[in-house]
């Protein structure tokens, strides 16, 4: 089955530090993934969508130099929070859909296992 | 933005007894999938219904869809132990998923 790995799995990082976290898909294609942020015992917020070889696209309210997206391959997307502070301290997790199945939509998500950031 | 709300919020059963969730959204869908989330995990895919569908089997799994009412249910039978974990919708429109805030199963031996 489509396999996402994300990497770290959970990252402690001071204040005003910056934290990348790695997506990757490995045995699929995704032009587009997607990266999601939740709160303890909450849902899922979509932050931004990333796309590859052009700029991601963020939803309302999230602040792109802050959490900064790269998407340089058909397998891999970053996001960088910068300048990290307490409140950045969450569960984010990404996602992909294979290329080959997803282009018109009705394919799932696939998930990576989620980056436990705490900032302090 | 989240667009699904889920019902009820939480739910405690008996391992072999069946269990039943709910998931209302607001405007149109491509399809609606469910989604389950183990404690600390990223999602795992776990159905998906398109909106020309009315009900789909999966295993255990049994998902409704009534468009009309811009809701869906999802039944998971004979549960287990290892259903327990929360429990996700997500409706599809313009190729994005959004969440509802989700169902928290507890499966009690």
């Amino acid at each position: 089955g489509a396999v996402v790995s994300q990497h770290p799995s959970w990252v402690i990082c001071k204040s005003g530090t910056s934290v990348k976290i790695e997506c990757r898909s490995l045995d699929f294609q995704a032009t587009t993934m997607f990266w999601y942020r939740q709160f303890p015992k909450q849902s899922l917020m979509l932050m931004a969508t990333s796309n590859e070889g052009s700029k991601a696209t963020y939803e309302q309210g999230v602040e792109k130099d802050k959490f900064l997206i790269n998407h340089a391959s058909l397998t891999l997307s970053t996001l960088t929070v910068t300048s990290a502070h307490p409140e950045d301290s969450s569960f984010y997790i990404c996602s992909a859909r294979d290329l080959q199945l997803g282009h018109t939509g009705n394919s799932p998500l696939h998930f990576g296992n989620g980056t436990r950031l705490t900032v302090t | 933005s989240q667009q699904g709300e889920e019902d009820p919020q939480a739910l405690s059963i008996q391992e072999g007894e069946n269990a039943t969730m709910n998931c209302s959204y607001k405007t149109s869908i491509n399809n609606l999938q469910w989604y389950r989330q183990n404690s600390g995990r990223g999602l795992v895919h776990l159905i998906l219904i398109r909106s020309n569908e009315r009900e789909k089997h999966s295993g255990r799994l049994r998902v409704t869809l009534d468009t009309s009412k811009k809701s869906s249910s999802l039944l998971i039978t004979a549960s287990r132990a290892a259903d327990t974990a929360s429990y996700f919708c997500a409706t599809d429109a313009d190729y994005k998923l959004s969440f509802g805030a989700g169902t928290t199963v507890t499966v009690r031996a």
